[in-house]
């Protein structure tokens, strides 16, 4: 049974399109997230939501804009996509954030061509 | 702000055991934690450590916390090629909990 799973594993697409990926968690936690790991392996938060509520909000590009429809999933909505976006994103969840142990997904890699 | 540091290659012969460090900035980190990435694979959580202890053992795992130094590190005995990986610590923020700063990773190659 998977935990924690996001969709697509891979997406590839031209600069300037919309994309999405989806993150849902089976595991009843109230807290998920999206990180972001770039090609030399650096991993940062981006954003985390906390039963629907946005909580962490990194400096990203407005392009970016999460949505939660409940509390099992947490979507990325990437508008007008640039170079610089591709690399590996990562959702996890967490039981009610607030230093609970995050459990990470498998990550979708999106490349810009 | 927060900086989490660690050496960027580590290589070992299989059996032998491997010292994974990390240095962090936090000196109020609560929680400070280790995770595995395999190739094209998503993070693992492998173990933490509260940040009032000094010593945490997991079957062939060590972790190692010295606060003074803000020094952390992952010992594993017994290494196998299927330990092969990128090591991740991570340290949450001392003034948000829910907010996780990784290091830059280590990548460990076990050879035979």
């Amino acid at each position: 049974d998977t935990a924690v799973s996001q969709t697509p594993k891979y997406l590839v697409t031209q600069m300037g399109n919309d994309k999405s990926i989806k993150c849902e968690q089976n595991l009843g936690h109230d807290t998920m997230y999206w990180y972001k790991q770039d090609s030399k392996k650096f991993l940062k938060i981006m954003f985390s939501y906390n039963n629907k509520e946005l909580i962490i909000n990194e400096t990203v590009p407005n392009r970016f804009s999460p949505k939660s429809p409940d509390k099992a999933h947490l979507n990325l909505h990437i508008n007008s996509l640039e170079l610089g976006d591709s690399a590996v994103y990562f959702c996890a969840s967490s039981l009610a954030g607030d230093g609970d142990t995050q459990y990470f997904g498998p990550g979708t890699r999106l490349t810009v061509l | 702000g927060e900086d989490v540091e660690q050496s960027l290659f580590l290589s070992v012969r299989e059996g032998d055991s491997s010292v994974i460090n990390c240095t962090y900035t936090d000196s109020s980190s609560t929680y400070l934690y280790w995770y595995k990435q395999e190739p094209g694979a998503g993070l693992q959580l492998l173990t933490y450590i509260f940040s009032n202890m000094d010593m945490k053992q997991d079957q062939r795992l060590t972790v190692l916390l010295n606060k003074k130094d803000k020094h952390l590190s992952l010992r594993i005995a017994d290494t196998q090629t299927g330990d092969s990986a990128i090591y991740f610590c991570a340290e949450t923020e001392s003034y948000n909990t829910d907010k996780l700063i990784f290091g830059t990773g280590t990548r460990l190659q076990v050879f035979p």
